[in-house]
């Protein structure tokens, strides 16, 4: 099974809502990773946030991070249209040389 | 500064056939990792190489290979193609060893497996 789940799978918010995506793990982890993707391209990296830190923000972007639950969170403030593809979570555990993407969660921002 | 590139873009194959995917790095990044993307799901992890050198693997058969080159370019190799080997292919590259920074993706190669 995945190291990364993500919650919900699939997100429809209306533009100029939040959008809060969430994400768990299984191991010990370095660092947990946010990417995006669009229709079926490749993934732009969004953010990295270290397993000594709790919280980080880049633009309307904050994400959040629990060790002791194993768990982070992808905060989308002021959603707009484009904001409209799939988000990914990724970790790099600290035993594997192995990098896990979660499934994803579908996010659909309307006009 | 130039970014991930994959060539081809698309292809199609048929079943037992064996397929070649070519990616190049971004400039002075040394490790280059593959990933498997099927419709509608994550990537799985395929490889990864290091300075030349296999450096991680996920869960894949020994059907899938790779190479990296000394330019840093790198090539994924899948022998006896499978319907289930159907999927978008990604590679992504990163500074340093492993994965404590942020990887660049390539806009991927859509294989199809008839």
């Amino acid at each position: 099974s995945q190291q990364g789940e993500e919650d919900p799978q699939a997100l429809s918010i209306q533009e100029g809502e939040n959008a809060t995506m969430n994400c768990s793990y299984k191991t010990s982890i370095n660092n947990l990773q946010w990417y995006r993707q669009n229709s079926g391209r490749g993934l732009v990296h969004l953010i990295l946030i270290r397993s000594n830190e709790r919280e980080k923000h880049s633009g309307r972007l904050r994400v959040t991070l629990d060790t002791s639950k194993k768990s982070s969170s992808l905060l989308i403030t002021a959603s707009r249209a484009a904001d409209t593809a799939s988000y990914f979570c990724a970790t790099f555990d600290n035993y594997g040389q192995n990098f896990v993407f979660g499934p994803g969660t579908r996010l659909s921002v309307l006009p | 500064e130039t970014g991930v590139t994959q060539s081809p873009t698309h292809l199609i194959k048929t079943r037992g056939q064996q397929v070649t995917l070519r990616c190049s790095s971004q400039s002075g990044h040394n490790t280059v990792s593959w990933y498997q993307q099927a419709l509608g799901q994550g990537p799985q992890f395929i490889f990864q190489y290091y300075r030349e050198e296999e450096n991680g693997r996920g869960n894949f058969p020994p059907r899938f290979s790779g190479l990296q080159f000394p330019n840093y370019s790198s090539e994924l190799n899948v022998n006896a193609l499978e319907l289930d080997d159907s999927a978008l292919y990604l590679c992504a590259s990163t500074p340093g060893q492993y994965h404590y920074n942020e990887q660049f993706f390539g806009p991927g190669t859509r294989l199809t497996v008839l």
